[in-house]
């Protein structure tokens, strides 16, 4: 059972235009939402993380939109950038040290 | 401060092998978390160490296991490889006592012929 769902499975954005990923999961319990980015043959690395005891958070160009009671959280890219084509994933843990249980990632692909 | 760090870089190996992946944690942190992802897919948790024990499991099969050692990095071991089990395996550092997030490295690409 997938326990953090995403979607789109995949994206394209003109330069300048807003990206926009979602995430919806089933626990309540997850108390650790960060969303990572990926390079082909990289790492996944942190872009921006919420806690539930907020709605948004901003962090430069992107900014993660969380409603609790509707169990989902979403990615914004504002004023995407050819650089930005990569495969986001969201995540969600229970503490943000334990387990993480990854969406199945969105293929970002930013047209100059 | 020195990220994390993962060797061999790529491997292949035959079914029915065995491999062992290494992964030296970031700086201070004192938890390793190792995922398997395969082509297209979110990373999978196969387990965590915290103080040399390991401390949470997801769902694969005792055939993988892992070390930590005393200055914190860690030894994933898989045997028995089955063709299934080509993947990235990443593993991620953090600080157990302190909610920070988790790090992760570049990765290992395992293809088992």
């Amino acid at each position: 059972q997938q326990q953090v769902k995403q979607s789109p499975q995949s994206l394209i954005v003109q330069k300048g235009g807003i990206s926009i990923i979602n995430c919806a999961y089933e626990n309540t319990a997850f108390d650790y939402f960060p969303w990572y980015q990926q390079f082909p043959g990289k790492g996944p690395a942190l872009l921006i993380a919420i806690r539930p005891d907020v709605s948004e958070k901003k962090e430069g160009r992107f900014t993660i939109s969380f409603n609790k009671s509707a169990k989902q959280f979403s990615l914004h890219i504002m004023d995407s950038q050819p650089g930005d084509s990569a495969t986001y994933f969201c995540a969600a843990s229970i503490e943000a040290g334990n387990q993480f249980y990854f969406g199945t990632g969105t293929s970002l692909t930013v047209i100059p | 401060e020195t990220g994390v760090t993962q060797s061999p870089t790529h491997l292949i190996k035959t079914r029915g092998q065995q491999v062992t992946l290494r992964c030296s944690s970031q700086s201070g942190h004192n938890t390793v978390s190792w995922y398997q992802q395969a082509l297209g897919q979110g990373p999978q948790f196969i387990f965590q160490y915290y103080r040399e024990e390991e401390n949470g499991r997801g769902n694969f099969p005792p055939r993988f296991s892992g070390l930590q050692f005393p200055n914190y990095s860690s030894e994933l071991n898989v045997n028995a490889l089955e063709l299934d089990d080509s993947a990235l395996y990443l593993c991620a550092s953090s600080i157990r006592d302190y909610t920070d997030t988790q790090y992760f490295g570049p990765g290992t690409r395992l293809t088992v012929l």
